[in-house]
């Protein structure tokens, strides 16, 4: 088993809908979680990060945790072609990455 | 500019070559992070340090690959004896809780 898994799609959305990216990981003890935007040809970059259970917005972009099921989840409202990536979820201070789930908004 | 400097850019060695990798991070992060990123795959962890120490190197890599980081400054990454295989691009990221910040990059081809 993987110690962070994720669909690596592609999920395609119209824009203007929500965009949801689902994570699970293998590790009880993990305390911090991160979900990366990477676009092609760059290195990745911090969207949100959360450490408790339940919601966390900043934004268009919600993350979720329950802790419980071993799952985070980030929720892209409005989404807009721009939002076109992979997105990375991230676990842990040693940021154990999945592999990722490539988003396509579509106009 | 994320202020993650990485050199260099792109290297192109003959299988069986030594590699070196140099990662300077950005000046007040104490905690630097190397990946392996192979195309359509997530970052792949490599190692880490808590300024000049080493707090965890992957049991996926192997004895080929080591890395530094004197007086808790730059970093250095080698792969000796390279193989096709370790042809990737080779990531660096530096930390001030919570956000990591990468630095862009060294592409490694092994021909």
């Amino acid at each position: 088993q993987k110690e962070v898994e994720q669909n690596s799609g592609p999920l395609s959305v119209p824009e203007g809908a929500i965009a949801s990216l689902n994570c699970t990981y293998s590790d009880r003890g993990s305390q911090s979680f991160f979900w990366y935007r990477q676009y092609s040809g760059k290195s990745p970059e911090l969207i949100m990060f959360i450490y408790s259970n339940g919601d966390k917005e900043d934004g268009r972009f919600t993350a979720q945790l329950n802790k419980a099921s071993q799952y985070v989840s980030l929720l892209i409202r409005d989404s807009q072609p721009s939002d076109s990536a992979t997105y990375l979820c991230a676990v842990t201070d040693k940021l154990i990455f999945g592999t990722g789930t490539r988003l396509q908004v579509f106009p | 500019d994320t202020g993650v400097s990485q050199d260099p850019r792109h290297k192109i060695t003959k299988r069986g070559q030594n590699v070196t990798f140099r990662c300077d991070p950005i000046s007040e992060h104490n905690r630097l992070y190397w990946y392996r990123q192979t195309l359509g795959q997530g970052p792949e962890f490599l190692t880490y340090f808590q300024n000049e120490a080493q707090l965890e190197k992957s049991r996926l890599l192997s004895d080929r690959f080591s890395a530094e980081r004197p007086k808790g400054s730059f970093s250095t990454l080698e792969i000796q004896r390279t193989e096709q295989g370790d042809s990737a691009m080779y990531l660096c990221a530096s930390n001030r809780k919570p956000e990591a910040f990468f630095g862009q990059g060294t592409r490694l081809t092994v021909v």
